[in-house]
């Protein structure tokens, strides 16, 4: 069964510095991975996929993110944060893309807080 | 061009009753994804349409929970006899065919009093 491990609940930076959120998954496939930001009382957002191509992503609003097969790993970064990066993120798995059907699998969320 | 909508996005209901909660996808979006997100948690897989037909239900909870999607476009979960613990965010996410990037809609929250 496929499953997502987001390590830290709350990380808390300063405006400028860098951010790392960090996900492990488990999957018996080939996995499609995903990071979705929610801000409150808006939908969720995509920030960036990967789908077996290259393994470093980039996503938009300076974000990226490394597959680690050998470490089961897609953490996010960004090299600077901002003030309105504060949000809940998600890192996401999904079976490998077949026929449309892409049921996806949430981690619990990590909460990002930006100060100034 | 117009994203995924709900409503509504608030429903305040009260043990024991029916509610109907809507989604309206991207135009010309053929899979249809429901998702229920509780408090502190990450978004869990409801139910799938591709087209009218309810691909995958697995995420149902129980039987009192049911959606339709009749002309393959707008989507309604229905929940009967609702109780304390079906409250939470319901979201509705759409995706074209051939595409694995879901778009979701704001939510509709549900408390049940």
């Amino acid at each position: 069964a496929q499953s997502v491990t987001q390590l830290d609940s709350h990380v808390s930076v300063s405006e400028g510095t860098p951010v790392l959120l960090r996900c492990n998954y488990s999957s018996s496939y080939s996995p499609s991975l995903f990071w979705y930001v929610q801000h409150p009382n808006k939908g969720l957002q995509l920030l960036l996929k990967y789908t077996s191509a290259a393994t470093l992503v980039k996503g938009i609003n300076g974000f990226e993110a490394e597959f680690k097969k050998s470490e089961t790993s897609f953490h996010l970064t960004k090299p600077s944060a901002h003030m309105s990066d504060a949000a809940e993120y998600f890192c996401v798995v999904s079976d490998r893309f077949s026929g449309g059907y892409n049921k996806l699998i949430f981690g619990a969320g990590t909460r990002l807080a930006v100060h100034p | 061009g117009a994203g995924v909508s709900q409503t509504p996005s608030n429903k305040v209901t009260e043990k024991g009753k029916y509610v109907e909660l809507r989604c309206d996808p991207i135009s010309g979006h053929t899979a249809l994804y429901w998702y229920r997100q509780s408090l502190g948690q990450g978004p869990e897989f409801l139910i799938y349409f591709q087209g009218t037909g309810a691909a995958d239900d697995s995420g149902l909870p129980n039987d009192r929970f049911f959606a339709v999607r009749p002309e393959g476009s707008v989507s309604t979960l229905k929940i009967q006899r609702t109780e304390r613990g079906d409250s939470a965010v319901y979201l509705c996410a759409s995706s074209p065919e051939g595409h694995n990037e879901q778009f979701f809609g704001p939510g509709t929250r549900l408390t049940v009093l």
